[in-house]
């Protein structure tokens, strides 16, 4: 069973405007969440994370937002970049499993 | 300093054919792991290791068994090949937080 869901496929984002990821899980023991970035042909790369006993987390344009209640995390990028068009994954911990993935694509 | 390097970078096997994919790692990470990656599926873990000599199931572990004689490198071996294999693997380690992944391993199974 998937315990890391990520429900849109695919995001179309204008340029400069905020783009919102968002991720659900069912496992209420994971303690830690991070976002990862995936361009094609590479592999992922490390965004932005946060412990379970925060509900933000903030890097410059990213932010990400837990609500434990409702075992959701989203991940907003403002402004939107053409280089931030990419697969976005959230994954959580302990195991490290991950989503299936939000393909990003940032339109000028 | 490297990272995380996989080797070899492609292969093409014949069903039945088994082969080993090499992880190594120069973090001095506890843990590792490994994943394979298809479309519409995200990253699937199969194998990984919370230290040296330890192992554990991840979400498809089946055709797939792993070691971890030394800290540094994780193996993945498939004893005997199937096209349901036909992939890309990425393996990753990491002290417990953020995972630092390699370049991957694109394997086709014919």
């Amino acid at each position: 069973d998937q315990q890391v869901k990520q429900n849109s496929p695919s995001l179309s984002v204008q340029e400069g405007r905020i783009s919102i990821l968002n991720c659900d899980y069912t496992n209420s023991m994971f303690d830690y969440f991070l976002w990862y970035k995936k361009y094609p042909a590479e592999g992922p790369t490390f965004l932005i994370s946060i412990s379970s006993i925060k509900d933000k987390n903030e890097d410059g344009r990213f932010t990400v937002f837990l609500n434990k209640s409702a075992k959701h995390l989203s991940l907003h990028i403002v402004p939107s970049q053409p280089g931030d068009s990419a697969v976005y994954f959230c994954a959580a911990t302990q195991k490290l499993v991950f989503g299936q993935g939000t393909r990003l694509t940032i339109n000028p | 300093n490297a990272g995380v390097t996989q080797t070899p970078k492609f292969r093409v096997l014949k069903t039945g054919q088994s082969m080993t994919l090499l992880c190594a790692q120069d973090m001095n990470h506890e843990y590792m792991y490994w994943y394979r990656q298809d479309p519409g599926m995200g990253l699937r873990l199969i194998h990984y290791s919370v230290g040296e000599g330890t192992t554990a199931k991840g979400e498809v572990p089946d055709g797939y068994n792993v070691s971890r004689l030394k800290k540094q490198n994780f193996l993945l071996g498939l004893e005997s090949a199937a096209p349901s294999q036909t992939s890309v693997y990425f393996c990753a380690s990491s002290w417990g937080g953020e995972a630092f992944f390699g370049q991957g391993t694109r394997l086709t199974v014919v």
